[in-house]
């Protein structure tokens, strides 16, 4: 099957950015999706990036795309004590596979 | 506005116990599918369907079945549940081509 890797953790502080980085394997991926878990509840879809695009922004949220390298990232600009949660990436090509979440701690 | 509805949020089973864990979707989805969750493992595909009476194993399908007789609608049974399989379970829906993922709350469940 794919491997989908982020890494476990990130800590920044208040109004920072914060970067968060994937790598896949599939490369007939058609989209690629950003999700954030809040303690307790389900996946909250945060954005999405059709595999032709490079860059996609949506308000304080820009997702890069490197389809060379099979490389998505997310950067949350000016990053705020509720954007504390799990971050996952998910690949849907062939099949439908998620990272194992990066733990995004914002510092006050 | 558009959902995936798991039915209990909470469930405390007994081992040996048959379960049923109900999914229903209103975005006239194609496909459905069934993760766990479990802390540092991120989410785990048990089954997926791409339409109705059709089902496809994903990576952890041992000690699970599904059963989709309706499009909106895709069960995960348990049929003799283990203390292993305490876990969160989240059911998401998408288009045929992977279009507008969308998941439900989850079902936390609990095998004493």
């Amino acid at each position: 099957g794919e491997d989908v890797e982020q890494s476990l953790f990130l800590s920044v502080r208040e109004g920072d950015s914060s970067v968060i980085n994937c790598t896949y394997t599939d490369s007939s991926s058609t989209y690629l999706y950003w999700y954030k878990q809040e303690p307790g509840a389900g996946l909250q879809l945060l954005t999405y990036i059709f595999s032709n695009m490079d860059m996609k922004q949506d308000q304080r949220l820009t997702v890069l795309l490197n389809k060379k390298d099979k490389h998505l990232s997310l950067r949350i600009a000016d990053t705020q004590t509720g954007d504390s949660a799990i971050y996952f990436c998910a690949d849907t090509g062939n099949q439908f596979y998620f990272g194992t979440g990066t733990s995004l701690t914002v510092i006050p | 506005d558009v959902k995936v509805t798991q039915s209990s949020r909470y469930l405390v089973k007994r081992t040996g116990e048959k379960v049923f864990l109900e999914c229903v979707q209103d975005m006239d989805h194609e496909n459905m599918f069934w993760y766990r969750q479990d802390p540092g493992l991120g989410l785990r595909l048990i089954y997926f369907s791409y339409d109705v009476k059709m089902k496809e194993k994903g990576d952890i399908p041992e000690g699970y079945s599904v059963s989709r007789e309706k499009k909106e609608r895709f069960s995960l049974i348990l049929e003799s549940a283990s203390t292993n399989q305490t876990s969160m379970y989240l059911c998401a829906s998408s288009t045929l081509e992977g279009y507008g993922y969308t998941f439900g709350s989850g079902t936390r469940l609990t095998v004493v």
